[in-house]
């Protein structure tokens, strides 16, 4: 079976600095998708970044980026230039597109991120 | 163009009795899964319809029932609720590939609160 381990519960950034949020992975699966997934306070989960396994570059979406170490099974999303809108439970999570994982998005604890003025 | 609906947005029972909750998938979407998230923890896969068939479940009991219907809406049912099903109860819809993964958009939740 397939775990997430996102090992920072809460994290705090000033505004306009950048904050790494961490995330490991156990597979025995070569052909995976990592997601990173926002969640702020009484609203819904939004997709920000998506990394396919089989590809070596890191995914970028504007202010955020990933450091994807496969063999490391490490996952971590950068957020640059940090903003008082990215306050939010972020979620890490794992999917692979086929056997048991099929279809079904594991999900870290989640870190809560603060960013301050 | 419309994303994720689900309704109601919260909910009160009892011990013992049952609920129905909904989705609406966004436009173009035929897949719908469903999770179950406690507070302050991530979401579980409770399962997922593809087809109007459970293609995908997770450690859930039986107790979990759901439905899809032919305009890919879905139905998530809890029979004899326990105070532990209290959680969001989150839907997440996709377009089924022929390969690779899709990306899962979720819904705002419902809140079940069970007393």
């Amino acid at each position: 079976a397939q775990t997430v381990t996102q090992s920072q519960p809460e994290m705090s950034v000033q505004e306009a600095e950048t904050v790494t949020l961490s995330c490991t992975y156990d597979t025995s699966e070569s052909n995976y998708y990592l997601f990173w997934y926002k969640q702020p306070p009484s609203r819904q989960m939004i997709l920000v970044i998506r990394q396919e396994a089989y590809k070596q570059q890191n995914a970028t979406e504007n202010r955020f980026s990933v450091n994807f170490q496969k063999a490391a099974k490490s996952f971590s999303l950068k957020i640059s230039d940090s903003q008082l809108g990215d306050t939010a439970m972020y979620f890490c999570a794992f999917m692979s597109p086929g056997g048991t994982s099929y279809g079904k998005l594991t999900f870290g604890q989640g870190t809560i991120l603060t960013v301050h003025p | 163009d419309a994303g994720v609906t689900q309704s109601p947005t919260h909910l009160i029972k009892t011990r013992g009795q049952q609920v129905t909750l909904r989705c609406s998938p966004k436009s173009g979407h035929d897949t719908v899964s469903w999770y179950q998230q406690a507070l302050g923890q991530g979401p579980q896969f409770i399962f997922q319809y593809y087809e109007e068939e459970e293609r995908q479940r997770g450690n859930f009991p039986d107790r979990f029932s759901g439905h899809q219907f032919p305009n890919y809406s879905s139905e998530l049912n809890v029979n004899a609720l326990l105070l532990g099903d209290s959680a969001l109860y989150l839907c997440a819809s996709s377009l089924s590939v022929g390969e690779g993964v899709e990306t899962q958009y979720f819904g705002p939740g419902t809140r079940l609160l069970v007393l």
